[in-house]
């Protein structure tokens, strides 16, 4: 695998389910970035990490909680999502947070029903 | 704080059209530009960058020139494909930041 890979590519869940979204990056990165993209709305980033450490949490409701066990991993775990939480949700990496080069995984396109 | 505004799309182009599409910022600092694409089903790619003013940064037959004076930096392409119909996305970066991108602009190219 090469790049910054994420998984599931498509998820469809309850209100009431529990998942989790998974991003690992191939790239020897520092910091790591989960973005929120939704239809007619700018590239929403929510959280970001560096070398591990949480770093911003851009007003993020609750039931997004995100985790980063080492450089290259990083999960975004869901529980009690709302209709409006659909979207494409991105992770992307660069070698050390506030660079402007980064590296896009392919997204999951989550639906909450 | 930092913005970034683009044109609204779709930019629709028949097939070897020249291409503008049209990026003004504002920033704190001296930022850093990007161009950014994202073709259907796949996440951002970096296109080009420009890292101070009067930079030009070109890829891929795609350019585009950091113009302090006028704070912009404007995405061209002299004759594009259908390849590549994507959706544009400018962004900036600036001290401490982390990246402030546009709301993008879709471009559709016919054959």
């Amino acid at each position: 695998e090469t790049g910054v890979t994420q998984t599931p590519r498509h998820l469809v869940m309850g209100m009431t389910n529990k998942k989790s979204l998974k991003c690992e990056q191939h790239l020897g990165h520092n910091a790591m970035y989960w973005y929120k993209q939704s239809a007619k709305k700018p590239l929403e980033l929510m959280f970001v990490y560096n070398f591990k450490e949480q770093t911003e949490n851009n007003s993020v409701p609750s039931r997004f909680s995100p985790e980063c066990p080492n450089s290259s991993h990083l999960f975004l775990h869901l529980h009690t999502l709302q209709p409006e939480d659909s979207a494409l949700y991105l992770c992307a990496s660069s070698q050390y947070r506030g660079q402007g080069e980064q590296y896009f995984g392919p997204g999951t396109r989550l639906t909450v029903t | 704080g930092n913005s970034v505004t683009q044109m609204e799309g779709p930019v629709t182009l028949s097939e070897e059209a020249f291409l503008t599409i049209n990026c003004t910022y504002t920033a704190t600092g001296y930022p850093s530009l990007f161009w950014y694409v994202q073709y259907p089903g796949e996440g951002l790619q970096l296109l080009l960058k420009a890292t101070k003013a009067d930079d030009k940064g070109s890829n891929k037959g795609f350019e585009a020139t950091y113009r302090k004076e006028t704070t912009s930096f404007h995405l061209e392409k002299g004759s594009v494909q259908v390849s590549d119909s994507a959706v544009y996305f400018c962004a900036l970066i600036s001290g401490y930041s982390t990246l402030t991108f546009g709301k993008g602009t879709m471009l559709l190219v016919s054959p």
